[in-house]
């Protein structure tokens, strides 16, 4: 398919582990957004990319979120020494261009993690 | 604080009945979108307006943008069962596309 994937769709960590969450975006689509979605609430900012540029990374909870888009396609977010709080669906999504108002986010289904 | 309020939180109606969803702000916001959310996937875009007072229309779905452009409604008409799922609003921050969500409408709509 042409859209947005995401691996793993599922992620079971014990506390303390560290994870990887991986996000293929459009092919050719310049900007790259990664959300948290906790359960019942709708999905907050984490981080923006344009191209490999991390432009803004606000949204990161704290220094324990880590991502990267080192040639400008595939991104992977990294939460080290994960905590239950970290339990939530992780949803990246792309866009063609220059991220405004006028380009439309794609979203990914998701990668839920379960922290125990 | 959630900067944009959507209610209601929950809503359980038959095939066939009419329906509004709100999404209201104390912010300006210089666009709205709405997206609709099924379990296990991602959002879909429903629509995005931009002017204050827009009214625009996609088959049964009618949104609408505040004057002000701090509020936003999506009324749906003639309700199916396909409609169900969570409809989410959500206000662009910044220059750079940053989306603020509310945190849905979950709609039930049973045959």
């Amino acid at each position: 398919g042409a859209g947005v994937s995401q691996s793993p769709r599922y992620k079971v960590a014990k506390r303390g582990q560290d994870v990887a969450l991986r996000c293929d975006p459009i092919s050719g689509h310049v900007s790259l957004f990664w959300y948290q979605q906790a359960l019942g609430q709708g999905p907050e900012f984490l981080t923006y990319f344009q191209n490999e540029a991390q432009l803004d990374k606000s949204g990161l909870p704290s220094d324990r979120f880590f991502a990267e888009r080192p040639e400008g396609s595939v991104s992977t977010l990294k939460i080290q020494r994960t905590q239950k709080e970290d339990s939530a669906v992780y949803l990246c999504a792309s866009s063609p261009g220059v991220a405004g108002y006028t380009d439309t986010q794609y979203f990914g289904p998701g990668t839920r993690l379960t922290v125990l | 604080t959630q900067l944009l309020e959507q209610s209601p939180q929950f809503l359980s109606i038959q095939e066939g009945e009419n329906l509004t969803v709100y999404c209201n702000s104390s912010s300006v916001f210089s666009s709205l979108q709405w997206y609709r959310q099924e379990p296990g996937e991602g959002p879909v875009l429903l629509v995005t307006v931009v002017t204050g007072g827009e009214v625009k229309k996609l088959k049964r779905l009618t949104f609408q943008f505040g004057d002000a452009r701090k509020d936003s409604s999506l009324h749906i008409t003639a309700a199916q069962p396909g409609d169900t799922g969570l409809y989410l609003c959500a206000g662009e921050r910044g220059s750079q596309g940053n989306l603020i969500f509310g945190k849905g409408t979950k709609l039930s709509v049973k045959p």
